[in-house]
């Protein structure tokens, strides 16, 4: 049980370029969200899923894109990176209430973007 | 819009003292509020998970209460220990919205002096 996993650890982007965050989890949780943390600026919600083909957005989602095929993976996409995007992105996933489960979240170990 | 503070920003102690980190929020219906940890370089770790329903929760070395008619909770670590050191978050889930969504102070930095 690995729980949640992000790959890569970090990265380094030239503006323009564009890349995938992976996030995989292996507990069969339905809701799955990505954060940003900025120093200063706490986490913030950029966009989340409540279960596989239902997208939503967050407090701050321009820039970013997101799908989600499988419970298991939430991937974010940056289709033309920008210095503003540097920053920690953290993938987080719990039960969807309604259900007789805690609502602790599990979050990934992130992945530092530079964006140059 | 809902807002989270937590002061202060940053803490010292000596090992071995009891210390309390505050939360506090501005809209009082709040789903849930929860306390994490995150160590440098690491995600963040789940601590303690209070329902709005619920006035405090303990877990080992630490306790959480919830005032929601006043837009606060407190983190309480008893004997900190070196181990303790590391930056605490509280966020809260709000009821309605998203189902999951949290809102994030932007933490406590405490350092545990051996």
């Amino acid at each position: 049980n690995a729980g949640v996993t992000q790959t890569p650890k970090f990265q380094v982007l030239k503006t323009g370029q564009s890349m995938t965050l992976q996030c995989a989890q292996d507990m069969n949780h339905e809701y799955m969200s990505w954060y940003r943390q900025d120093p200063g600026m706490g986490l913030r919600l950029i966009h989340y899923s409540v279960g596989a083909g239902i997208t939503d957005q967050g407090e701050v989602p321009n820039g970013y894109n997101v799908s989600r095929s499988t419970t298991e993976d939430f991937p974010l996409r940056l289709l033309s990176a920008a210095p503003s995007q540097t920053s920690v992105y953290f993938c987080a996933t719990k039960r969807v209430p309604g259900l007789v489960f805690p609502e602790t979240q599990y979050f990934g170990p992130g992945t530092r973007l530079l964006v140059l | 819009k809902q807002e989270v503070t937590q002061i202060p920003a940053a803490l010292s102690v000596p090992e071995g003292e009891n210390l309390v980190l505050n939360c506090s929020f501005t809209d009082s219906a709040i789903y849930n509020l929860q306390w994490f940890r995150q160590d440098p370089g690491k995600g963040l770790t789940s601590l303690l998970l209070i329902q709005s329903s619920q006035r405090e929760q303990t877990s080992g070395r630490l306790n959480a209460s919830l005032d929601k008619s006043s837009g606060r909770s407190t983190l309480y670590i008893a004997a900190s220990q070196p181990g303790d050191s590391a930056t605490y978050l509280c966020a809260v889930r709000e009821y309605g919205g998203s189902q999951g969504n949290l809102i994030f102070g932007k933490g406590t930095k405490l350092s545990v002096k051996p």
